[in-house]
Order: structure tokens, then C-alpha cells, then sequence
């Protein structure tokens, strides 16, 4: 149980185009996916917490405009980095909030991770 | 504050060694989750273990034991019998109970087991 995917794996863009990410919960609800970016040989930096219904939250510094997250359903959230650049170069991590019943004891569980390249 | 200091920042041994990768913990919060997560080459984060603060106990699972410690802020990590499969980084994380939900990352510890 608790399995995240994210789509795509890798990709590959001209600079100036537009790029998606999905997140997936595949056999959860999740009503708080994060979105983190992790440089190589790096920890991982939280972007935003998206959460289900509502705007997302961003980390200071992180420009909402540029990176654009839709929490649509209960299983799903995107991130669309518009008009990439190489800088927005970087591997991409989703996690979903798996909520226990009941209680605060809840765990996020990541998905295998996007890497964008932009030429 | 709230921060999680892995001071070891690569760790080479020799398959069938033990290891131990140490984490430190900083929160003022009482209530607080600590975690570790595995990074292998292929990028995925596969959760580990999740430990609250009020349960001191340690676990073993397997190869894998975790040693918490409140009265040293320490969430140690320990792989018995380590094999090449277990090449990868792991992080040690916190939230803290005023924290929304937001794991604080450590730095990370690059563990290299070679044949």
C-alpha cells in the first residue's frame, strides 16, 4: 500500500515551453501532496504544499507564478513549470500525506521523482 | 528552530559490516515525528520508519535497527550486516507537532557498501 507515482519520469523541453508533473495516490486519498526540488548530491527543498481544494502554499522564494499547482481530486496534484529555463534544471519529488484515521500519525510517502531538463 | 543535523556526510564499508548513520534532532516542540528515508540510485524516497516522540522503544526490523534517544536528541540508524544493496542516502527527517506537516530534511548520509 501507499504507492505514489509521479508522470513523467524524465523529461526534456526547449527553453520557454511549458512542462506538467502529475502526482498520483494510487491506492490512498490524499488531501496534502508536497512538491519538492532536490539538486544533485543535495537534501531536498520543499516548493509547496499543495493541498486538496484549495491554493497551494508556497516556500518563501518559491515564485507561484512559475510553478503552477493544481490539487484537482483527492488522488491528484500537478506542477506545471511555465516557461522553463535551464536554471529550472532540477529533479522534482512529489509526497502524499497519508492520514491514519483518527490521529496525527501520518507519513508521507514519495513518488519515484521527475527529472526536467532544460535545453 | 527546528533542524536535523546528519554530520556524516559519506560512509564507505565493506559488505557484512555494520554501520551506524547518526542523525541529531533540534525542536522545542514535545510532540514531534522523526523519520528515515532511503534514496537509492534511482532517485525514489522508500519510507523507512516513522517514530513519535513519545515512544522511546527501539526497533529492529530485519537488518535494520533505530536507536531514538530523547535525552541526546538522537535518532541513530544502524544496518546490520550491511550489502551492496543497501548503497544509497538516507535522510533523517522531523516534523514537529507546529510544524503543518512539513518534513524538515537532514542533510543526508551517502552510504557506499562495496563488495
Amino acid at each position: 500500500g501507499a504507492v505514489v507515482s509521479q508522470h513523467p519520469s524524465r523529461v526534456i523541453c526547449k527553453s520557454g515551453t511549458s512542462v506538467k508533473i502529475e502526482c498520483r495516490s494510487l491506492d490512498f486519498q490524499a488531501t496534502t501532496m508536497f512538491w519538492y526540488r532536490q539538486f544533485p548530491k543535495q537534501s531536498l527543498m520543499l516548493m509547496a504544499t499543495s493541498n486538496e481544494g484549495s491554493k497551494a502554499t508556497y516556500e518563501q522564494g518559491v515564485e507561484k507564478d512559475k510553478f503552477l499547482i493544481n490539487h484537482a481530486s483527492l488522488t491528484l496534484s500537478t506542477l506545471t513549470v511555465t516557461s522553463a529555463h535551464p536554471e529550472d534544471s532540477s529533479f522534482y519529488i512529489c509526497s502524499a500525506r497519508d492520514l491514519v484515521a483518527g490521529g496525527f500519525t501520518d507519513t508521507q510517502y514519495f513518488g519515484p521523482g521527475t527529472r526536467l531538463t532544460v535545453l | 528552530a527546528q533542524k536535523v543535523t546528519q554530520a556524516q556526510t559519506e560512509i564507505s564499508v565493506v559488505e557484512k559490516e555494520d554501520v551506524t548513520l547518526d542523525c541529531v534532532y533540534e525542536t522545542r516542540d514535545t510532540t514531534y515525528y522523526l523519520f528515515w528515508y532511503k534514496q537509492p540510485p534511482s532517485g525514489e524516497l522508500v519510507f523507512l520508519i516513522r517514530r513519535n516522540s513519545f515512544d522511546e522503544q527501539n526497533e529492529i526490523s530485519g537488518r535494520y535497527s533505530w536507536n531514538f534517544q530523547k535525552s541526546t536528541s538522537s535518532f541513530n540508524f544502524t544496518i546490520t550486516a550491511s550489502q551492496v544493496v543497501d548503497s544509497a542516502v538516507y535522510f533523517c527527517a522531523l516534523i514537529p507537532d507546529t510544524g503543518f506537516q512539513k518534513l524538515v530534511f537532514g542533510t543526508g548520509t551517502r552510504l557506499l557498501v562495496s563488495p
